[in-house]
This record gives C-alpha cells, structure tokens and sequence, in this order.
C-alpha cells in the first residue's frame, strides 16, 4: 500500500525556518517525480515544488522561489522542504504528493507563520 | 499563469442525481507530446486530495465508473452520473501542461 507521511510542521515566527520532511512507502520512491502542495486555511490548492527522480532538477513557482528547497534522499524514500524567511501567507497544510498524475497524497502537516 | 475557471462555484444536488462541473482554462492545455494534463480531484470535507480522473477523461484505479471526464483544448467537464451521498466535497480541476502547474478555485458539492 502507498503511503505519504509528512512531519515537521508547526508555529514558526516569520523570517524563520522550518523542514518538513514526508516519508513515502509502498512503492519505489526513486522512480517517481515527487511533489509539494499547500492549501491555506480555507482556500484551494497551490503548487509549491516538484524535483525530479533524480533530485537533479527542481521546479518552484515564482510565490516561493528563493526562499524553499526541495529535496529527497532515494535510499531513505523520503523528501523534503526546507522553508526560509517564512511570510505570514506562508501558513497553510503542506501536502506532499506523488507525481505523476498526483495518484497519492499525503494527510498533510500544518505550518502557521505568526507572532 | 494558465487560469483555470471553475463553475459553479457550489452545487446542490439529491441522490441519483447527475451534475456536471465546467473547468476552462486561459490557454489550450494541449501538450508538445499530444497528452492534455487536465486532472480532476475530490477533496472530502478534513480529508487529503484524491485523484479522480487524469489526462481529461482517465478514471483513476479504484474510482467509481459515475465519474467521467471529457473535453479538449480549454474546455473540460467532470461528470458525475448518479451522486451518491460520499460523492460530497470540493472538486479541483489541475493542469500541468503549462508551468507553473495551476488549479481551478474549486467547486463545492453539497448533498441535499
């Protein structure tokens, strides 16, 4: 059975860092395009990162271009974010997903960005 | 940006009922490689995303046959042909032919 864990979310004062990470099971990790998703408190869905099975390329739109890295580890089935300089419009559910064609999601983890 | 336009933004519907949700988007999603990456999703009320239907009209393993989808170029349908009382949520229509990858503002399907 498919399986995506994220971990790593919490109350995080803005400016500051955070890492989420989601540990994938179930099936072979490294064959996969594996992305983030967030959806702010009652509102829809935005695209976050994507990298490649490789981890060689990775895709951000221009909302956190800069400020958050994907990342994945193949021999740990896992991935990652790291999130700098954290804005208020920064807190949402952060979902990590499985392309393609986003079959699997995780539960999500909740980052709130405040003071 | 590919803007996706989701309507109705709500809709009601009894038991049984067939509805059908409208995703247009602002450029042909019509790849270089001849695939459409048009995806639709549910997301029950406290629940994850799931994945319905891919490239337009795909019905995703494990999902109910009364889901259908259909459409071309900038103009998709999700049709759900007799709505069952699980079938309640918001519904996103996605595109990831075009970077970055977009969704539609959602619709919401309430059971009445």
């Amino acid at each position: 059975e498919v399986q995506l864990v994220e971990s790593g979310g919490g109350l995080v004062q803005p400016g500051r860092s955070l890492k989420l990470s989601c540990a994938a099971s179930g099936f072979t990790f490294s064959n996969y395009y594996m992305a983030w998703v967030r959806q702010a408190p009652k509102k829809g869905l935005e695209w976050v990162a994507t990298i490649s099975t490789s981890g060689s390329r990775t895709y951000y739109p221009d909302s956190v271009k800069g400020r958050f890295t994907i990342s994945r580890d193949n021999a740990k089935s896992s991935l990652y974010l790291q999130m700098n300089s954290l804005k208020s419009e920064d807190t949402a559910t952060y979902y990590c997903a499985r392309r393609e064609p986003f079959d699997y999601w995780g539960q999500g983890v909740m980052v709130t960005v405040s003071s | 940006d590919v803007v996706l336009t989701q309507t109705p933004p709500t809709l009601s519907a009894t038991i049984g009922q067939s509805v059908s949700i409208s995703c247009r988007s602002s450029q042909s999603l019509l790849d270089s490689d001849g695939d459409t990456y048009l995806n639709w999703l549910l997301q029950r009320p406290g629940q994850s995303p799931q994945l319905l239907i891919y490239s337009v009209s795909n019905l995703e393993s494990g999902v109910p046959n009364r889901f259908s989808g259909s459409g071309s170029e900038t103009d998709f349908t999700l049709k759900i042909s007799g709505v069952e009382a699980e079938d309640l949520g918001v519904y996103y229509c996605m595109q990831a032919t075009h970077a970055p990858l977009t969704f539609g503002s959602g619709t919401k399907l309430e059971i009445k």
